[in-house]
């Protein structure tokens, strides 16, 4: 099956810093979204995104599916940035199975 | 409205147990789908619903049995879990097209221990 690698595992900014996260994937894909998971566990749609650029206030995020990877820009942390950012495929073989990558863990300081 | 609700927040049970999970969406998506997560994991897919009919059930064992009574409900009955069954359930839906999803949106989730 196809896999997802997420970097970097983990990621320690201070607040008003920015950030970039990478999604790689293996194989060519029809679905691509990027999520934020709270501490409460709840998953937060971000972007829907298996091609282009998008922006939505301080976040925005590149595909370019002809290479496999995916970026999510963060401008000018907050400490409500924190949280797990997971990426999540799905390829045109298997339309109904996503795969999640490992997730990034980033940890916003005051 | 983009809301997916699942109840209940918390279930604690027995292996002896049975109980059920309950997931519901208003959006008029087609396609429900559960998963999986243990801590510090990523969500792992255990069934998708299209249209009512269940499409893919990812080699889930028996003691875990999906419903789909309705386009708007999915259920996830329980059955003599183990243990190591204790983990975050989240249901999902989406619109779905001759069988290429489109974006997903998550419930807030289950939280199952078992004892």
């Amino acid at each position: 099956g196809i896999q997802v690698e997420q970097s970097p595992p983990d990621l320690i900014l201070q607040e008003g810093a920015n950030s970039t996260l990478r999604c790689n994937f293996s194989d060519s894909v029809n679905n691509l979204q990027w999520f934020h998971q709270n501490p409460w566990g709840q998953l937060i749609n971000l972007f829907y995104i298996p091609s282009g650029t998008k922006q939505n206030g301080r976040l925005s995020a590149t595909t370019v599916a002809t290479e496999r990877y995916s970026l999510l820009y963060i401008s000018s942390s907050q400490t409500t940035d924190s949280g797990v950012y997971f990426c999540a495929v799905t390829t045109r073989p298997n339309a109904g199975k996503s795969t999640f990558g490992d997730g990034t863990t980033l940890t916003v300081k005051p | 409205d983009t809301e997916v609700t699942q109840t209940p927040k918390h279930l604690v049970m027995g292996m002896t147990n049975k109980k059920s999970l309950k997931c519901e969406q208003h959006m008029g998506h087609r396609a429900m789908y559960w998963y999986k997560q243990k801590a510090k994991k990523p969500p792992e897919l255990m069934f998708v619903y299209s249209y009512e009919k269940l499409s893919i059930n990812e080699s889930v064992p028996s003691r875990f049995s999906p419903e789909c009574p309705n386009s708007s409900l999915l259920n996830l009955h329980l059955h003599a879990l183990q243990p190591e069954d204790s983990a975050l359930y989240l249901c999902a839906s989406s619109q779905t097209q001759t069988g290429v999803p489109y974006e997903q949106y998550f419930g807030p989730g289950t939280r199952l221990t078992v004892t």
